[in-house]
């Protein structure tokens, strides 16, 4: 089983809004990324955790928070966010960094 | 830095003409690349990865091969359902990150 599970599949949200992302996975994988992908481009790393420890920031603005609850799940808490930040919002997982990514199906966010 | 690209940008392909797209690299140590389709909308579905020159992988319609600068994902007798992005992605000896490609867009008409 490869499955990433991602909720929600679609989101709207305002400027003042605070929302979350979620992201499951049950393969025992150790790393776990958010990906963020404009249409026709490809995917944009933005985070890595490595056994529940942000290993990598992408430089990514302080209005995107992750988290890494345990070694299965994995969020995104977004607050303030610009019309720019709209996008499909993808979260991966592998057995350790740098192995084969598995990806979960996105979540299509629009500000408004 | 490690560099990615991929030709075409865009192939249109009928039904049954076989064809084959290319991923070149410039990388610091090959560690992996790894091919994806992708369908609009949706996440990138893992198909092959390859690990170092003169090695191959199959499934169904798709043959994905490896030198020291390429790779090429073949496609036999391709069908309407075939059509989607595919995109390739390295991993260099000292980077935990993948760099993607730009894709190419596949459309196989009927």
């Amino acid at each position: 089983d490869t499955e990433v599970t991602q909720t929600p599949k679609h989101l709207v949200m305002g400027m003042t809004n605070k929302k979350s992302l979620k992201c499951e996975q049950h393969m025992g994988h150790r790393a776990m990324y958010w990906y963020k992908q404009k249409a026709k481009k490809p995917p944009e790393l933005m985070f890595v955790y490595s056994y529940e420890k942000l290993s990598i920031n992408e430089s990514v603005p302080s209005r995107f928070s992750p988290e890494c609850p345990n070694s299965s799940l994995l969020n995104l808490h977004l607050h303030a966010l610009q019309p720019e930040d709209s996008a499909l919002y993808l979260c991966a997982s592998s057995q350790g960094t740098g192995n084969t990514q598995y990806f979960g199906p996105g979540t299509r966010l629009t500000v408004l | 830095e490690d560099q990615v690209t991929q030709s075409p940008e865009a192939l249109r392909l009928q039904e049954g003409e076989s064809s084959s797209l290319n991923c070149s690299y410039t990388v610091s140590g090959l560690r992996g690349l790894f091919w994806y389709r992708q369908d609009p909308g949706k996440g990138p579905e893992f198909l092959f990865t390859l690990y170092s020159a003169g090695e191959e992988k199959e499934k169904e319609r798709l043959k994905a091969t490896l030198t020291k600068k390429e790779s090429f994902l073949h496609i036999t007798a391709p069908k309407p359902e075939d059509s989607a992005t595919y995109l390739c992605a390295v991993r260099d000896n000292y980077g935990q990150n993948f760099v993607f490609g730009p894709g190419t867009r596949l459309s196989v008409l009927p």
